[in-house]
């Protein structure tokens, strides 16, 4: 079993639906949350970054983290065709040296 | 851009040869950590280095090192090339004392 699992789609909505991507996780030493979008040929960009349990607002995305379900969020409201990307969740732990990432969600959002 | 420069951005080489990756950032972080990600797969951690040293190493044979330069620059070196090496490698900066990292635009190597 992978330590973070995740949906790998594809994701197809409309624009200007409220999206919502998820992850789940094994370790219960994770303490820090990351979402990451990557366009197609680049890099994961930051998205938004959570420590511990709770809600993080950022614009039109929302993070939310459920540690005692082990269970990550991520919504995008007012979604765009802009948004069409690869959503990837990635987390670490205190000391730790690496993000753990789950496979990744491929988003597309139709015009 | 990302501020996070990766040299070259496409590499084809054959089975059993070497390869060196390069990476550089211009803020001049000191901690740099390179990820492995296959075609359809999330990134999977290979090392990091912190001032000059290796400072954690996952799943990865020894076939694959690194070195960090006084600059914070790094390579990436990769032996004795396999066909299951072919992806998209990617360094990373770390941001601050944070753990979200600045992330280059990866160099796509294809061994044939």
């Amino acid at each position: 079993q992978k330590e973070v699992e995740q949906d790998p789609g594809p994701l197809s909505v409309p624009e200007g639906a409220i999206v919502s991507l998820n992850c789940t996780y094994s370790n219960s030493a994770f303490q820090y949350f990351m979402w990451y979008r990557q366009y197609s040929r680049k890099g994961p960009e930051l998205l938004m970054y959570t420590y511990s349990s709770g809600n993080k607002e950022d614009g039109r995305f929302t993070a939310q983290v459920d540690k005692s379900s082990k269970y990550i969020s991520l919504f995008i409201r007012d979604s765009q065709p802009s948004d069409s990307a690869t959503y990837l969740c990635a987390m670490s732990h205190q000391g730790a040296q690496k993000l753990v990432f789950g496979q990744g969600t491929r988003l597309t959002i139709n015009p | 851009e990302t501020g996070v420069t990766q040299s070259p951005t496409h590499l084809i080489k054959t089975r059993g040869q070497q390869v060196t990756l390069r990476c550089s950032s211009q803020s001049g972080h000191n901690t740099v950590s390179w990820y492995q990600q296959a075609l359809g797969q999330g990134p999977q951690f290979i090392f990091q280095y912190y001032r000059e040293e290796e400072n954690g190493r996952g799943n990865f044979p020894p076939r694959f090192s690194g070195l960090q330069f006084p600059n914070y620059s790094s390579e990436l070196n990769v032996n004795a090339l396999e066909l299951d090496d072919s992806a998209l490698y990617l360094c990373a900066f770390q941001q601050g004392t944070s753990y979200g990292y600045t992330f280059g635009s990866g160099t796509r190597l294809t061994v044939v």
